[in-house]
């Protein structure tokens, strides 16, 4: 059973912090690693495809690195705004092919 | 346009019930996909259609029937369901089916259709 595993659960900060999670999955059999940002009653909304190792990608404020051989990526949230607030997805793709997906770190951002 | 069509927002149903999801995009994606998202658990594929065809089904329940009708068009029949079949039911689509790790396979959700059964 493959796990991706994303901590914390949840995180609260105040506007102007910056902030940052973990998202863990199996180092074998390696594609991709998705991020999306999920929005209270909106659709989860894609950030970033990482597929090299040592990769590092930005949009914005928000940033991500991926280390493929040990099997992490953080997310980076610099000076955090209250619209940041939203649950933030990690999805492992393997060469099942399928996306797996962690349970998500729930931001709470107050202004 | 980037958006996924879910239909309904809600529905409540009983259990001897027949009833419909509804998923729309006009991205011109060729793979769509169901999720099923319990609370506090990540989404959980149930079923891939590539080109039309159903390509993979996650030992779903025959209680859950796809079908997709055209390229724009996904819906999720359902019968019978139980309660612990309550649950948010994701809809999505990408250029290409689960093939390549690049921008091809972004997945673009719709927003979801929270369903209870009692």
């Amino acid at each position: 059973i493959l796990n991706v595993e994303q901590s914390p659960q949840s995180l609260h900060v105040q506007e102007g912090d910056s902030t940052n999670f973990t998202c863990s999955f199996p180092s074998s059999n390696f594609y991709a690693l998705h991020w999306y940002r999920w929005e209270t009653a909106k659709s989860p909304e894609a950030l970033f495809v990482m597929t090299l190792n040592g990769d590092e990608k930005k949009k914005g404020r928000i940033s991500a690195t991926l280390n493929t051989k040990e099997g992490y990526s953080y997310l980076y949230i610099k000076g955090s705004q209250p619209e940041d607030s939203a649950t933030y997805l990690c999805a492992f793709k393997g060469s099942q092919g399928n996306l797996i997906f962690g349970k998500g770190t729930k931001l709470s951002v107050k202004p | 346009d980037t958006e996924v069509t879910q239909t309904p927002k809600h529905l409540v149903m009983g259990m001897t019930n027949k009833k419909s999801l509804k998923c729309e995009q006009h991205m011109g994606h060729r793979a769509m996909y169901w999720y099923k998202q319990k609370a506090k658990k990540p989404p959980e594929l149930m079923f891939v259609y590539s080109y039309e065809k159903l390509s993979i089904n996650e030992s779903v329940p025959s209680r859950f029937s796809p079908e997709c009708p055209n390229s724009s068009l996904l819906n999720l029949h359902l019968h019978a369901l139980q309660p612990e079949d309550s649950a948010l039911y994701l809809c999505a689509s990408s250029q290409v089916s689960l093939a390549g790790a690049g921008a091809k396979n972004i997945q673009y959700f719709g927003a979801g259709t929270r369903l209870s059964v009692l």
